[in-house]
């Protein structure tokens, strides 16, 4: 079964300061890899997912993140974060044609963007 | 025209009650899912639904039951609530044929078990 690691529980960044937040997953076959975020009292939102060809993606708000297949990592990054970013991030992985498409999620990262 | 929307919000209930939580989407996905989001925000699902058949049932305690009336419904019902069912419960949905998984996730429903 796959399982999903988020290295920072809890980051605390002042604007305009890079971001960077690690994810590495257990899985030994072909994934599809997803961020998402989750604002405060609000549901999850997809910010960039990764199914196959470039492994640099780009998603909404700035967001990018490599998917680094040695590595088994899928780390987000942002180089400018505002204070709207503040907000639970999770990254999630799912196993393709196995476990009927279920996406296992990393226990998330709280981002706090101080102004 | 909300994708994945869930009724009720907000849910607050004694101990012992029996509640359930719609959910339906209109994104012609195959599959939906429910997620249960506990206070320190770790997310684990519980269930799956595939064309209304039943693919994933994670250790969940038998007083939850999913019942998919169709593929676009999805529907938990509890009963005799506990303390520790207090949570966020989120329903997803996905289009699995395609083997995209992205998942649409609903508003939630914050239970509150008293």
């Amino acid at each position: 079964a796959q399982s999903v690691s988020q290295h920072n529980h809890h980051v605390i960044l002042s604007e305009a300061a890079s971001l960077e937040l690690g994810c590495n997953y257990s899985y030994g076959g072909t994934v599809n890899l997803f961020w998402y975020v989750q604002y405060p009292g609000q549901h999850l939102q997809l910010l960039l997912k990764y199914f196959s060809g470039d492994p640099l993606v780009k998603g909404i708000k700035g967001f990018e993140a490599e998917f680094i297949k040695s590595k088994f990592s899928f780390n987000l990054r942002k180089p400018s974060v505002q204070w709207s970013d503040t907000a639970e991030y999770f990254c999630a992985v799912n196993a393709v044609n196995t476990n009927a498409g279920k996406s296992t999620f990393g226990d998330g990262t709280t981002l706090t963007v101080k102004p | 025209d909300t994708a994945v929307s869930q009724t009720p919000k907000y849910l607050v209930t004694q101990m012992g009650n029996d509640k359930s939580i719609k959910c339906e989407q209109n994104l012609g996905h195959d599959t939906m899912y429910w997620y249960k989001q506990d206070s320190k925000k770790f997310l684990k699902i519980m269930f799956s639904y595939n064309n209304k058949e039943l693919i994933i049932n994670e250790t969940v305690p038998n007083r939850f039951s999913p019942k998919s009336p169709d593929k676009a419904h999805l529907n938990l019902h509890i009963n005799s609530l506990e303390l520790g069912d207090s949570a966020v419960y989120f329903c997803a949905s996905s289009h699995l044929t395609t083997g995209l998984a992205e998942a649409f996730f609903g508003q939630g429903t914050r239970l509150t078990v008293v």
